[in-house]
């Protein structure tokens, strides 16, 4: 079975710029979750989707958003971009509703110029 | 509000000794803890769990231990050996958290040889 696959690996952008990232869950999972880990600061909650639906949201401005498709892929953006969004992205998935053990892509690191 | 609070940044063992890795919770809806283990440039992995109900679990050279009336969980590694070198989350989840799962900051550990 294949693994959490995230797209691009890397992204280097510049202030002001959006940016979309890309998600695709480990097949039969419907759950998806978004991190932002930077360092010392762990990885910080962003948004958990579950068919298609948005059941929780951290404590992130509205410039980060997300969606999941009906095949369970998902895509995080982010509009306008600051400094402080440099980090790496990561994307888990779960088989169940969720609250259970996470399936994490090998991330996409973000570069902010 | 960190409500998954790893305080030691990092842990330096001598192979073959035991590692012990502490994580306090504040919030006590949380039923469900986790241990993810990462690397440089990949994503977490999971490596061991145990639900609120109980107090121990096992999994080879890996034992977690949960206190919930001091809401305080640790990881235990027995032997300690240089493959483990790596960064440790600590996780927790709940029901009436909507199932987000919520990481601690992580605690670098370094096995030497």
């Amino acid at each position: 079975k294949a693994g959490v696959t995230q797209t691009p690996r890397y992204l280097i952008k510049t202030r002001g710029q959006q940016v979309t990232l890309s998600c695709s869950p480990i097949s039969g999972h419907r759950s998806v979750s978004w991190y932002q880990q930077t360092p010392g600061q762990g990885l910080q909650f962003l948004f958990e989707y579950f068919s298609e639906t948005q059941r929780n949201k951290g404590n992130f401005p509205g410039r980060f958003s997300g969606r999941q498709f009906s095949n369970s892929r998902s895509e995080m953006n982010v509009s306008t971009l600051e400094l402080g969004d440099s980090a790496l992205y990561l994307c888990a998935s779960s088989a169940g509703p969720g609250g259970e053990k996470l399936f994490f892509g090998s991330g996409t690191q973000l570069s902010v110029l | 509000d960190q409500q998954v609070k790893q305080n030691s940044p990092s842990l330096s063992v001598q192979e073959g000794r035991i590692s012990i890795l502490n994580c306090d919770y504040t919030n006590s809806m949380f039923d469900y803890f986790l241990w993810y283990k990462k690397y440089p440039a990949e994503g977490p992995t999971f490596l061991i769990s145990i639900s609120s109900i109980k107090d121990k679990n096992e999994d080879g050279r890996f034992t977690v231990f949960l206190n919930k009336s001091a809401k305080h969980l640790s990881l235990h590694i027995v032997p300690s050996q240089p493959g483990d070198s790596a960064v440790y989350f600590c996780a927790a989840s709940g029901r009436t958290g909507g199932f987000k799962t919520i990481f601690g900051a992580g605690t670098r550990l370094f096995v030497k040889a």
